[in-house]
């Protein structure tokens, strides 16, 4: 079945550090890629997707590339802020009308 | 803009008792999916409601149902409930059909604590 495995946090980094989260990805096909981010007492929100091999999604700083060579969809941000603080998740969306395949979550902390 | 709204936001139950969580989809939407978040973990899919009708399920047992109205809000029931019931339970909107490049849109949960 589908899965997806991100790297295992708490990741606590200094403000303006580089900020990498690793994910890879088990699926059949062309599955479409998501990373979603979940601050304190929230839901979900979209951060940015990619639908398509070599794709790059961006959204506010953050960027990841859809590496179908590697089933990867790593997610990096050049200078994280303490409001970057929050849990992010990889997912996977295989076809239409499917159900979403996450991640375990990493969780990040920005410290001042 | 509406986004998605859930309630109750918190809510307390025993083992044994039934639980019912509301869901009002975002403005436009006819699809609705519920999805269980333990403590410290990815959301794990239970359904997707859409013509009032279950489309899909997860691998979540009967006690798990749910029901879409005409107005595509939708109702998650748990009966039965158990200590490992706990979890923030989230529904997400859609249009539909959900193609592989529609997007989610999340509520801020429903948090369930069972004691």
């Amino acid at each position: 079945g589908n899965s997806v495995t991100q790297m295992e946090g708490p990741v606590t980094l200094s403000e303006e550090a580089f900020l990498t989260i690793n994910c890879t990805y088990t699926a059949t096909g062309y599955p479409s890629l998501f990373w979603y981010v979940q601050y304190p007492g929230e839901g979900l929100q979209l951060l940015l997707k990619a639908t398509k091999a070599d794709d790059k999604g961006s959204n506010k700083g953050f960027e990841a590339t859809y590496r179908k060579e590697t089933t990867s969809f790593h997610l990096e941000k050049g200078s994280v802020q303490v409001s970057d603080s929050a849990v992010y998740f990889c997912a996977l969306i295989k076809a239409a009308g499917n159900k979403l395949t996450f991640g375990g979550g990493t969780r990040v902390l920005v410290k001042p | 803009d509406a986004g998605v709204t859930q309630s109750p936001t918190h809510l307390i139950k025993t083992r044994g008792q039934q639980v019912t969580l509301r869901c009002s989809p975002k403005s436009g939407h006819d699809t609705v999916s519920w999805y269980q978040q333990a403590l410290g973990q990815g959301p794990q899919f239970i359904f997707q409601y859409y013509e009032e009708e279950e489309r899909q399920r997860g691998n979540f047992p009967d006690r798990f149902s749910g029901h879409q109205f005409p107005n595509y809000s939708s109702e998650l029931n748990v009966n039965a409930l158990l200590l490992g019931d706990s979890a923030l339970y989230l529904c997400a909107s859609s249009l539909a059909p959900v193609a592989r490049t529609n997007v989610l849109t999340f509520g801020a949960g429903s948090r369930l604590t069972v004691l």
